[in-house]
């Protein structure tokens, strides 16, 4: 079993819909996770970041950890065109010398 | 004022060559990366610097060796290039561990012919 599994999608949605996007792990040390939103031939960049369990809200995006089903979601309500881009999820348990594990990344389109 | 720059943005070239990407990041931070993104968009660690100290470095053929001559600058250097070495090469950088905000290069698209 992968550390971090992401379904690659790809997910189309109709302007104006609400997303989710989920990411399983195996890993029960993990307590960072994080989203990146990745646009087509630029680098990930930081979208959301929540520390252990529980949820946190960013405008239209929240992130929801449930560390006892070892299970993370990232909600897009009333989706827009400008979503569309490929999301990560990433994560870390944080000791020294470990690396930040990134899902495979879902694509994601939203049409106008 | 680019935050993390990479050069080249392309880089096409011959089995068997080496070739090197330099990644240079201006946001004061002590930990750089290079990661490797496949045509499936997985993006793996490849190693990790913090303050010119090689902190991560995953299981990558002796082909690949970084070098950081300072903390603002980590290169990457490819000998033998091989035809599953294509994939897109991502430098980044954070304050100090890995999960702090990442700050991501705009990648290199490697393609080995």
């Amino acid at each position: 079993q992968k550390e971090v599994e992401q379904d690659p999608g790809p997910l189309s949605v109709p302007e104006g819909a609400i997303v989710s996007l989920n990411c399983t792990y195996s890993n029960s040390a993990f307590q960072y996770f994080m989203w990146y939103r990745q646009y087509s031939r630029k680098g990930p960049e930081l979208l959301m970041y929540t520390y252990s369990s529980g949820n946190k809200e960013d405008g239209r995006f929240t992130a929801q950890v449930d560390k006892s089903s070892k299970y993370i979601s990232l909600f897009i309500r009333d989706s827009q065109p400008s979503d569309s881009a490929t999301y990560l999820c990433a994560m870390s348990a944080w000791q020294a010398g470990t690396a930040l594990i990134f899902g495979k990344g879902t694509t994601l389109s939203v049409s106008s | 004022d680019t935050a993390v720059s990479q050069t080249p943005k392309y880089l096409v070239t011959q089995m068997g060559n080496d070739k090197s990407i330099k990644c240079e990041q201006n946001l004061g931070h002590d930990t750089m990366y290079w990661y490797k993104q496949d045509s499936k968009k997985f993006l793996k660690i490849m190693f990790s610097y913090n303050n010119k100290e090689l902190i991560i470095n995953e299981t990558v053929p002796n082909r690949f060796s970084p070098k950081s001559p300072d903390k603002a600058h980590l290169n990457l250097h490819i000998n033998s290039l091989e035809l599953g070495d294509s994939a897109v090469y991502f430098c980044a950088s954070s304050q100090d561990t890995p999960t702090d905000t990442q700050y991501f290069g705009p990648g290199t698209r490697l393609t080995v012919l």
